[in-house]
């Protein structure tokens, strides 16, 4: 089955360091990536969209890369703020009219 | 903050109660999806709409029903709650273009707790 996979293991970094996220993608090929941010008791916030013809996307201190060989994406937060804290989900979406697929999440926690 | 809604956020019920989940969306969107999402576990699709009269099942089998009458308004509704049915439920919605990558706005969730 179609499957987004992200590292499950909470990833804790100290304030300033560049946090670096992992998204995996099996048995099928999205025409795009896309990356929410959640945070306790709340729903997820989109941050970022990549297409599959896309490297690279950047949005202030964000980074997400999106290399079809590997089938993998990496999120980067550069400039580690404990604000960051959340859990960062990965989602691929197909054609247009086809539902969006998630990961399961990766948590990160900044500490000053 | 997308102008999406849900009420309530938290709801604690008996088991058989008939419980309906709301959502509303400012914003226009024509699409509109109910997700349930439990700690740690990806979101999983259980119904969603393209517009006013349409009502599609999601991958998660589900015992619950959407209605879509209003563009903005989209409930859930379960007749007999059970305790498998404790879980966050999330309501998000999209703009629906052909061809479009659709980004979606999620509202703040409804935690259900089924006893």
């Amino acid at each position: 089955s179609q499957k987004i996979e992200q590292n499950s293991e909470a990833l804790n970094i100290q304030e300033g360091k560049t946090a670096t996220l992992t998204c995996n993608y099996t048995n099928y090929s999205p025409a795009y990536l896309q990356w929410y941010r959640q945070d306790p008791g709340r729903g997820p916030v989109f941050l970022l969209l990549i297409r599959e013809n896309e490297k690279e996307k950047r949005k202030e201190r964000l980074k997400v890369t999106f290399d079809t060989t590997l089938k993998q994406s990496l999120f980067h937060i550069t400039a580690s703020q404990p604000a960051d804290s959340a859990t960062y989900l990965c989602a691929g979406g197909g054609q247009a009219g086809t539902a969006l697929i998630f990961g399961k999440g990766t948590t990160l926690s900044v500490s000053s | 903050e997308a102008d999406i809604y849900q009420t309530p956020r938290y709801l604690v019920i008996g088991t058989g109660k008939k419980i309906t989940l709301e959502c509303s969306q400012t914003m226009g969107h024509d699409k509109m999806y109910w997700y349930q999402q439990d700690p740690g576990m990806e979101l999983h699709l259980i119904h969603y709409s393209y517009g006013v009269n349409s009502t599609e099942k999601g991958d998660l089998s589900s015992e619950s029903t959407v209605s879509r009458i209003r563009t903005e308004h989209f409930p859930l509704t379960l007749e007999s709650a059970r305790p498998s049915h404790t879980s966050q439920y999330l309501c998000a919605s999209s703009e629906y273009k052909t061809g479009a990558q659709e980004t979606q706005y999620f509202g703040p969730g409804t935690r259900l707790l089924v006893l």
